[in-house]
């Protein structure tokens, strides 16, 4: 069965510490992944995709994503945490050919000024 | 360009009652997805429409159901409600099926 999983359901962080948020997928075929952003308030904005190509993909507002294909991994990293990061993160994968969007419970995290 | 809109944005209705909640697609998607979060949860997939046919379907009763208009807009359609069908309904569009989803701002809905 298709699942992506997030082990981090809440992160505290201060101002201008790094970020990793892990984000691991269970699937049987090529796999898409995505990785979505819900803003206080605000509706699931995108982040940044792995489609193919170079694993490590760059988003929005200086984040970036790394694909590990051997580890069924696509975690979340920013080198530096604003208190304005402070949202809840949802990894999600589409496999090719489905079209459903799987989404992991998502991960709350908070940025301490 | 428009983004994905949804109404109403809340929504109060009792068990047993129907209600319809209606998406708008961004400009230029044929495609919109519909799912449900609950709190503290991911969205779940209900189902997708593509060129006004429904295309895929998750793990949701034949009470939920939708249409797709020529002009790619959407409902979601919920029939005999029950009390655990109190979530926020999310409204995804994308150009194609298999293309970045695109979400809306969702409609909250609570079922008493």
């Amino acid at each position: 069965a298709q699942s992506v999983s997030q082990h981090n359901h809440h992160v505290i962080l201060s101002e201008a510490a790094s970020l990793e948020l892990g984000c691991n997928y269970s699937y049987g075929g090529t796999v898409n992944l995505f990785w979505y952003v819900q803003y206080p308030g605000q509706h699931l904005q995108l982040l940044l995709k792995y489609f193919s190509g170079d694993p490590l993909v760059k988003g929005i507002k200086g984040f970036e994503a790394e694909f590990i294909k051997s580890k069924f991994s696509f975690n979340l990293r920013k080198p530096s945490v604003q208190w304005s990061d402070t949202a809840e993160y949802f990894c999600a994968g589409l496999v090719t050919g489905r079209r459903a969007l799987t989404f992991g419970s998502g991960t709350r995290l908070q940025v301490q000024p | 360009e428009t983004g994905v809109t949804q109404s109403p944005t809340h929504l109060i209705k009792t068990r047993g009652q129907q209600v319809t909640l209606r998406c708008s697609s961004q400009s230029g998607h044929n495609t919109v997805s519909w799912y449900q979060q609950a709190l503290g949860q991911g969205p779940q997939f209900i189902f997708q429409y593509y060129r006004e046919e429904e295309n895929g379907r998750g793990n949701f009763p034949p009470r939920f159901s939708g249409l797709q208009f020529p002009n790619y807009s959407s409902e979601l359609n919920v029939n005999a409600l029950e009390l655990d069908d109190s979530a926020l309904y999310l409204c995804a569009s994308s150009r194609t099926e298999q293309e970045t989803q695109y979400f809306g701002p969702g409609t909250r809905l609570l079922v008493l």
